[in-house]
C-alpha cells in the first residue's frame, strides 16, 4: 500500500514565522507535489520535483519555496507566512511515465491556520 | 478560462438513481484524465482514470471521454449514500510532468 505522510495534522503560526512542512512518502516515487486547496478554487499547484535536487514551479509558487534532498521526502517553506496563506496543504507522490502513470497518492492534508 | 471545468454543485441525486458528473478542458493534447473522489475532511483518492475515447466501465462506475468535444464525465450507477463526496476531475498536461484539476462538483445522495 502506497503511503504519504504529512509532519502536522493542524498547525497554527503567526505571520512572519518561517514554516516547514515536511511530506514522506514510501512507494520510491520520483515524482512529488505540493498543492493547495480553498474552497472554490480547487487543488493548485505550488511546487513539484521530478527527481532529487530538481524543482520546478507550479501555478501558484509566490511565497513559498522547496526542498528535496532525498527521494522520499519533499519539504514545502512558508519563508514568511502571511494570513492569505492559510489554507489546506496537500503532498502528493506519483510514479514517472505516461498516461495512468500520472496517478497520484494523496497524503493526509495539513491544515494550516496563519493568525 | 479555467484549464479544466466542473460545475462546482452542488448535486443532489436520489438514492438508487444514476449521478452524472461533467468536466471539459482546454488542453488539446491532454491524453489522461481522471476522476479523484474527495470526502469531507479527507484527501483525494483516484477512482477512474480514462484515455481512449468512449466508455470505461468499473463497477457502478462509468468514465467518458469525447477527445473532439474536450469533453470527459462520470456515471454512478445505483447512487448510495456513501458515494456522497466532491468529484475532482484532473487532465494530465500535454507538456509536463503533472496534472491540472478542476475546482470539483459536489455531489449529495439522498435517501
Amino acid at each position: 500500500d502506497v503511503k504519504v505522510t504529512q509532519s502536522s495534522r493542524y498547525l497554527v503560526k503567526r505571520t512572519g514565522e518561517k514554516v516547514f512542512l515536511e511530506c514522506v512518502q514510501d512507494m520510491d516515487h520520483e515524482n512529488m507535489f505540493w498543492y493547495r486547496q480553498d474552497p472554490g478554487l480547487g487543488l493548485r499547484l505550488i511546487y513539484f520535483s521530478y527527481d532529487v535536487k530538481m524543482k520546478e514551479k507550479g501555478d501558484i509558487p509566490e511565497g513559498y519555496s522547496v526542498s528535496r534532498e532525498k527521494k522520499e521526502r519533499f519539504s514545502l517553506i512558508l519563508e514568511s507566512a502571511s494570513t492569505n496563506q492559510t489554507s489546506m496543504y496537500l503532498c502528493a507522490s506519483s510514479p514517472p511515465g505516461t498516461g495512468f502513470s500520472y496517478e497520484q497518492y494523496f497524503g493526509p492534508g495539513t491544515r494550516l491556520t496563519v493568525t | 478560462q479555467k484549464e479544466v471545468e466542473q460545475n462546482s454543485g452542488p448535486l443532489s441525486v436520489p438514492e438508487g438513481a444514476i449521478a452524472s458528473l461533467n468536466c471539459t478542458y482546454s488542453d488539446r493534447g491532454s491524453q489522461s484524465f481522471f476522476w479523484y473522489r474527495q470526502y469531507s475532511g479527507k484527501s483525494p483518492e483516484l477512482i477512474m482514470f480514462i484515455y481512449s475515447n468512449g466508455d470505461k466501465e468499473d463497477g457502478r462506475f462509468t468514465a467518458q471521454l469525447n477527445k473532439a468535444s474536450q469533453y470527459v464525465s462520470l456515471l454512478i450507477r445505483d447512487s448510495q449514500p456513501s458515494d456522497s463526496a466532491t468529484y475532482l476531475c484532473a487532465a494530465e498536461h500535454s507538456s509536463a510532468s503533472k496534472i491540472i484539476f478542476g475546482s470539483g462538483t459536489r455531489l449529495s445522495i439522498r435517501p
